[in-house]
């Protein structure tokens, strides 16, 4: 079945740690997305990337980095710096084509919690 | 930052109840604007990508309009049932700049039986 797999579903972290949340997609799309979901919160885009070997940074980049050595792996990492790091966090894909667009697929997201 | 708003917040209808809301977004740099349904312990699923200003798109009792000179769209329940119940997300998509998705922060959808 092809989709969208994050892993793990809830993780905990002892404040000061970095950790790194996996994101594998088997559908070949091109770009993938990180977004972090806070309560009462919509979706706020963390970094994203249209090819391998190249990212850009969203809206809230502060204190998170990622990779993109392979299509179908973006793995995000939060980091000592992220000053508010517990939230839930959701990865994307989506197919680029020109002309016109596309809807974007989600995994099951990751709750992450600092303790 | 984009600002792209969605209202109401939330909504509690009756089943039977047609509903409605709003989504509203820059008006300069479109390229497409998407709907997403999210149910809980689920992940998000598109319900509808428009492109075009006037676009009326319609799944069963859903449907959304597209009005990208003044920035806004609708999504349209027609007969509420307790299993539309969800959040539904509206996401903007600019034609220049950044290639990925904003969200807005979404309408909570609560259908009674």
């Amino acid at each position: 079945d092809g989709g969208i797999t994050q892993s793990p579903k809830y993780l905990f972290r002892k404040e000061g740690q970095n950790v790194t949340l996996s994101c594998e997609q088997n559908l070949n799309h091109d770009a993938m997305y990180w977004y972090r979901q806070d309560p009462g919160q919509g979706l706020r885009l963390i970094y994203y990337s249209q090819i391998v070997n190249d990212f850009q940074k969203g809206d809230i980049a502060e204190g998170y980095s990622v990779s993109r050595e392979k299509k179908e792996s973006f793995p995000l990492t939060v980091t000592s710096a992220q000053k508010n790091p517990t939230a839930f966090y959701l990865c994307a894909s989506s197919i680029i084509v020109t002309d016109s667009d596309t809807e974007a697929f989600f995994g099951q997201g990751t709750r992450l919690t600092v303790v | 930052i984009l600002n792209v708003e969605q209202s109401p917040q939330s909504l509690h209808v009756q089943e039977g109840d047609s509903t409605n809301f709003t989504c509203s977004f820059p008006s300069s740099n479109f390229y497409a604007l998407h709907w997403y349904r999210w149910e809980t312990a689920k992940s998000p699923e598109a319900l509808f990508v428009m492109t075009l200003n006037g676009d009326e798109k319609k799944k069963g009792r859903i449907s959304a309009t597209l009005n990208t000179k003044e920035g806004y769209s609708y999504l349209y329940i027609k007969g509420s049932q307790p299993e539309d119940s969800a959040t539904y997300l509206c996401a903007f998509h600019m034609d220049t700049g950044r290639r990925a998705l904003t969200f807005g922060s979404g309408t909570r959808l609560q259908v009674q039986p």
